[in-house]
């Protein structure tokens, strides 16, 4: 079975320019979790989808970032227009729909590792 | 207050010894789940072990052990038998809720582990 899958694994953008991120989920993994670390910090949660829809964007930090999952498979995050601030390493995560009382791991992605010059 | 705290930011340990890699955890949620994420220089986040808020029993994976103090709030990892292939940077996380419901992992700061031969 092929684990999360993350596009591209490096960027490296200029400062005002658009960055596109994937992430392919597990298949058959409703829940789909954008993190991210910036260097020297812990891992934040940016957004939570169930299938198409997001449940949780609080971690969202503002407006430039856009995150979307249509159909509910992949998912983009959309950063734009690209500040200093916003390099790190970004992970995504699926997790199993889960029954009552269980919780199911995540499975974490390789992370895309952007550059913002 | 920090919800998951990993107090180590460095540790040594010498090839073929235990370690144990602290993890202090906060939450007021009767339902929650542990989990130890492995971070080698690659930069992929890998899955350990899982401890949930009910079981019983320590969760044990292979030479990975997880001692669960529920009164303390405390969730260390020991790795038994240690391996220069150990060398990593090791997180402690916790997703608070029941599976289905909210989903946010909070993650620790990390520890940085360098296994000595």
């Amino acid at each position: 079975e092929a684990g999360v899958t993350q596009f591209p694994s490096h960027s490296v953008i200029e400062k005002g320019q658009t960055v596109t991120l994937r992430c392919d989920p597990i298949s058959g993994h409703d829940n789909l979790y954008w993190y991210r670390r910036v260097m020297g910090k812990e891992i934040k949660f940016l957004l939570h989808f169930v299938k198409e829809s997001k449940q949780d964007e609080s971690g969202m930090p503002n407006n430039r970032f856009l995150a979307e999952r249509t159909g509910g498979t992949y998912s983009t995050l959309k950063v734009q227009p690209a500040e200093l601030e916003d390099s790190g390493v970004y992970f995504c995560a699926s997790s199993q729909e889960g029954t009552s009382g269980s919780i199911y791991e995540q499975y974490f992605g390789p992370g895309t590792r952007l550059t913002v010059t | 207050a920090q919800k998951i705290t990993q107090t180590q930011p460095g540790m040594f340990v010498q090839e073929k010894e235990a370690v144990t890699l602290d993890c202090t955890y906060d939450t007021s949620d009767p339902s929650y789940g542990l989990f130890w994420y492995k971070q080698p220089s690659s930069g992929e986040m890998i899955f350990l072990i899982y401890q949930g808020s009910y079981d019983q029993q320590n969760a044990t994976e292979g030479r990975y052990s997880l001692n669960f103090q529920k009164a303390r709030k405390s969730a260390n990892l020991v790795i038994s038998a240690s391996q220069l292939g150990d060398s990593a940077m090791y997180f402690c996380a916790m997703r608070e809720g029941n599976s289905g419901g909210y989903q946010k992992v909070t993650f620790g700061t990390g520890t940085k582990l360098q296994v000595i031969p």
